[in-house]
């Protein structure tokens, strides 16, 4: 059974303080993605890990990063938390298989407030 | 450019109803997988299925099916003799084929089933 989990469900930051939002699976997936979702936007990839270590940006990276320092673990990172971070962020893993990523499958999500 | 489109913001039926929800998409490749996803109150995204662009054959599972039509660059779900648990926010993804391998989400169809 697949199983993604993320360190906290809710979550209320000051502004200016540092958030970290942890996530990890245990499926042995090589890629690894944060995306934060919005009313009226959508879900936007934040960035994504296709290895240790490895590190890519996604179609919003400002105000983040990101660490990876195992395979089974990807820490998002806001460097100076702002209250448009207020967000619902959704991590997810998958398999590569060729050249299509396999199934992305998401963890619980995390509700970050940021006063 | 790719993209998805679930024109159909909310819908609401009375449980046992059969309801469907549509799915169209934009690709210029040949080779691309379609997915759905439901997203319940508790904010998790589950994976429901995933479609190879070769794969054209309709597919059951148990009170869901789908229905995918590359002629009509449809994947639309059908859910069957609906129940008050089917109550979600469903989404329609198609894989991104930049090595990012991001999922480009629909922005969802909220589904309320009335007892």
């Amino acid at each position: 059974d697949v199983k993604v989990t993320q360190s906290s469900r809710y979550l209320v930051k000051r502004t200016g303080e540092k958030v970290f939002l942890e996530c990890v699976q245990d499926m042995d997936h090589e890629n690894m993605f944060w995306y934060r979702q919005d009313p009226g936007l959508g879900l936007r990839l934040i960035y994504f890990s296709y290895d240790v270590k490895m590190k890519e940006k996604g179609d919003i990276p400002e105000g983040y990063s990101v660490s990876r320092e195992k395979k089974e673990r990807f820490s998002l990172i806001l460097e100076s938390a702002s209250t448009n971070q207020t967000s619902m962020y959704l991590c997810a893993s998958s398999w590569t298989s060729g050249r299509l990523y396999e199934t992305q499958y998401f963890g619980p999500g995390t509700r970050l407030l940021v006063l | 450019a790719q993209k998805v489109t679930q024109a159909q913001t909310e819908i609401s039926v009375v449980e046992k109803e059969d309801v469907t929800l549509d799915c169209v998409y934009e690709t210029r490749d040949t080779t691309y997988y379609l997915f759905w996803y439901k997203q319940p109150p508790s904010g998790e995204l589950v994976f429901l299925i995933r479609r190879n662009s070769f794969d054209e054959q309709n597919e059951i599972s148990g009170r869901y099916s789908w229905n995918f039509q590359k002629s009509t660059s449809s994947f639309n779900f059908t859910i069957t003799a609906s129940q008050v648990v089917d109550s979600a926010v469903y989404f329609c993804a198609l894989s991104d084929l930049s090595w990012t391998g991001k999922l480009i989400f629909g922005q969802g169809t909220t589904l309320q089933v009335k007892p």
